[in-house]
C-alpha cells in the first residue's frame, strides 16, 4: 500500500521569507501523481501544485515550487516570499495513475505559521 | 474550474437521528465521488468511494450500514449518517474529479457534523 509521510507537524516562517515543507512517500508504481493541497482555516481544500512522476522537471506555480526526487521518493514544497495568507495546513498527497476512481492518499499534514 | 458543492456546511443533530450530507458536481459529471472524514488537527481519511449507479466501495473499518452512500445521478452523491452518536461528530468532505481534468481532485466545502 502506498504511504505518504510528512515529518514536520508544524513550521513557522517570517513574512517574505522562504520555507520548505517535506514529504516522502512509498510506492512500487513507476508512474503516479503527487500533489500539495492547502487547507486554510475555512477548511476548503485547495490544490497548490501537482507533479507527474514521469516528468523530470520540477513543477512551479508562481511562488510555489517542488523538489521532486523520484529515486529518493521525496517531494518537498518550497514557498517563496511567504505571505500571511499562506498560513494553513498543507497536505502532501499521492495518487496512482488511473481513471477518475483512483484514490488520493494524504500525509498527516504540516501546519504553517507565517509571522510578521 | 470544476466546482464541487457540499451541503449543509454545518449541522447539529440529536443522538439516534440520521443526517444526510449532499455533494454535487456543479459543472461536470462525476461517475465517482469520494467521501472523507477529518478529525481536528488530523489528516483526511477516506471513508468510501461513491460510484454512480452501483454500490459504494468502503474502506476497511468503515461501517457501511452506518454511513449510507447513494450516488443516484452523475452530479449528486449523498452520505447519510444513520443513528448518529457523539463519536460521529466530525468534519466530512467530499471530492470528485472531472473526466476532462482527471489529474486533480476538487473538494466540497466540507460539513461539520455535531451530534448532541
Amino acid at each position: 500500500a502506498q504511504t505518504v509521510t510528512q515529518s514536520q507537524p508544524e513550521m513557522s516562517v517570517q513574512e517574505a521569507e522562504t520555507v520548505t515543507l517535506s514529504c516522502t512517500y512509498d510506492t512500487s508504481e513507476s508512474d503516479y501523481y503527487l500533489f500539495w493541497y492547502k487547507q486554510p482555516p475555512s477548511r476548503q481544500m485547495i490544490l497548490v501544485i501537482r507533479q507527474e512522476a514521469y516528468k523530470q522537471q520540477n513543477a512551479t506555480e508562481n511562488r510555489f515550487s517542488v523538489n521532486f526526487q523520484k529515486a529518493a521518493k521525496s517531494f518537498s514544497l518550497k514557498i517563496s516570499d511567504s505571505q500571511l495568507g499562506d498560513a494553513a495546513m498543507y497536505f502532501c498527497a499521492y495518487r496512482r495513475l488511473g481513471g477518475t476512481a483512483s484514490k488520493l492518499t494524504f500525509g498527516t499534514g504540516t501546519r504553517l505559521q507565517v509571522t510578521l | 474550474g470544476a466546482v464541487v458543492s457540499q451541503h449543509p456546511s454545518r449541522v447539529i443533530c440529536k443522538s439516534g437521528t440520521s443526517v444526510k450530507i449532499e455533494c454535487r458536481s456543479l459543472d461536470f459529471q462525476a461517475t465517482t465521488m469520494f467521501w472523507y472524514r477529518q478529525f481536528p488537527k488530523q489528516s483526511l481519511m477516506l471513508m468510501a468511494t461513491s460510484n454512480e449507479g452501483s454500490k459504494a466501495t468502503y474502506e476497511q473499518g468503515v461501517e457501511k450500514d452506518k454511513f449510507l452512500i447513494n450516488h443516484a445521478s452523475l452530479t449528486l452523491s449523498t452520505l447519510t449518517v444513520t443513528s448518529a452518536h457523539p463519536e460521529d461528530s466530525s468534519f466530512y468532505i467530499c471530492s470528485a474529479r472531472a473526466p476532462s481534468r482527471n489529474t486533480e481532485a476538487f473538494f466540497g466545502q466540507g460539513t461539520r457534523l455535531t451530534v448532541v
